[in-house]
């Protein structure tokens, strides 16, 4: 059974660019959510794809955007980069057909913003 | 608002017993999840609960007692590798998880 695997692993992008994240789910999971998670603190809940369709969403601005494709793979894009954007992006990957919620992270990509 | 409330900090002995309190208040709750984190490393699940009570994996319990809002990790035969933060989390339906800040535990020897 392949974990799930996220690239790349370390970004520095600089305030106003773009940038995409990607994630691969867990072999036999169809649903992926977003986090943000900032030094000290508990991971952030960006958005959630079902079946590549957005479920769920934080409170987090549109120029956070996601994808899910038929693989289960997923992306995340941030548009207009902020300093505040800084932070470990992290999918986590989930069997939504299962009554416990159990999600499976990935090693997380390490975005600095300068 | 939505908020998640856990201890900072836990400094425990090896081989001692921990309890790790968590208190939520959320618009919904359909269950309790229990992670934890490496530094430098991603969260990985513990546990999770639904219905009020006590579910055992091995050194690791966890509690839930909706009627109060509250949970709590429990850690027994403490190790060094144990040390790590823990974070509480809510599944709040609506297809939304929220997460506490973590509580970080030393464990000493």
């Amino acid at each position: 059974e392949t974990g799930v695997t996220q690239s790349p692993t370390h970004l520095i992008k600089t305030r106003g660019q773009q940038v995409t994240l990607r994630c691969s789910s867990q072999s036999g999971h169809n649903t992926v959510s977003w986090y943000q998670q900032a030094l000290g603190q508990g991971p952030q809940f960006i958005f959630q794809y079902y079946r590549e369709e957005e479920n769920g969403r934080g409170n987090f601005p549109p120029r956070f955007s996601g994808l899910q494709f038929p693989n289960y793979s997923s992306e995340l894009n941030v548009n207009a980069l902020e300093l505040d954007d800084s932070a470990l992006y992290l999918c986590a990957s989930s069997n939504s057909d299962r009554s416990r919620d159990e999600q499976y992270f990935g090693p997380g990509t390490r975005l600095t913003v300068t | 608002g939505q908020s998640l409330e856990q201890p900072s900090e836990v400094t425990a002995v090896e081989g001692a017993i921990v309890q790790i309190n968590c208190t939520y208040q959320t618009s919904g709750f359909y269950g309790l999840s229990w992670y934890q984190q490496h530094d430098g490393g991603a969260p990985t699940f513990l546990s999770y609960n639904a219905l009020d009570g006590l579910e055992e994996t091995g050194r690791f319990s966890s509690f839930l007692s909706r009627s109060d809002s509250y949970g709590y990790l429990l850690l027994q035969e403490l190790q060094m590798k144990d040390s790590a933060s823990y974070f509480c989390a809510v599944n709040t339906g609506g297809f939304k998880t929220i997460f506490g800040a973590g509580t970080r535990l030393f464990v000493k020897a």
